[in-house]
């Protein structure tokens, strides 16, 4: 069975300063997907990034950047100078072609809170 | 643009009574998918769809009830609420399956009392 963990259940930092949120993800698959979505305090599911187990090349889009490590299958986000509006629940999730029904596999999400 | 919309927004039933969410995208994905969120657990699939008139049970069916008559649409209905069915539903869609990005709608907020 496949399992993400995301071991941190709220983060609290001031605006401006960097922040990680961490991802560890269990799999047989030697193919997979990992997903990171948003969701504000608005509610919706807002999709941030998708990334293949045979792509560890570390993604960076404006302030967001992601760390993939398959040795500590790891898949960190991290914040570089946080702001307000980053406050949010961040899942990540996983999905494989042997993870059993079609579906993401979530993790439980990481309250981040960002204080002006 | 409309993506994918689910309806009602929010809803409150009683216990034992019928409940269908509606959901509709409008991209022409193969695939749709139906979780729930609730505190403590993240979000857990309860049915999906690869195609019209093909589903299948996720990681909590038990209670549901699901139909894709057309691709476009993939209601959910809980034949007899019970009242640990209170949850935010969000309904989901692919193109192409599993390794797909899946985009959300924008959820159905369900009280049973």
């Amino acid at each position: 069975a496949q399992k993400v963990t995301q071991a941190q259940t709220e983060i609290s930092v001031v605006e401006k300063e960097d922040v990680t949120l961490d991802c560890v993800y269990e799999t047989r698959d030697t193919t997979y997907y990992l997903f990171w979505y948003k969701q504000p305090p608005s509610g919706e599911l807002v999709f941030l990034i998708r990334r293949n187990s045979f792509d560890e090349q570390n993604e960076i889009s404006g302030r967001y950047s992601w760390n993939f490590q398959k040795s500590t299958s790891s898949f960190n986000f991290t914040i570089t100078a946080s702001q307000v509006v980053d406050s949010a629940v961040y899942f990540c999730a996983l999905s494989s072609p042997g993870g059993g029904a079609d579906g993401l596999t979530f993790g439980k999400g990481t309250h981040l809170i960002i204080q002006p | 643009d409309a993506g994918i919309t689910q309806s009602p927004r929010y809803k409150i039933t009683e216990t034992g009574r019928q409940v269908t969410l509606m959901c509709h995208q409008t991209w022409s994905h193969s695939y749709m998918f139906w979780y729930r969120q609730d505190l403590g657990h993240g979000l857990r699939l309860i049915y999906y769809s690869a195609a019209a008139d093909i589903t299948d049970k996720g990681e909590v069916p038990d209670g549901y009830v699901v139909s894709r008559s057309k691709t476009e649409n993939f209601p959910l209905t809980l034949e007899s609420a019970t009242r640990s069915q209170t949850s935010v539903y969000f309904c989901a869609s692919s193109d192409t399956g599993r390794t797909d990005t899946q985009y959300f709608g924008p959820g159905t907020r369900l009280t049973v009392l």
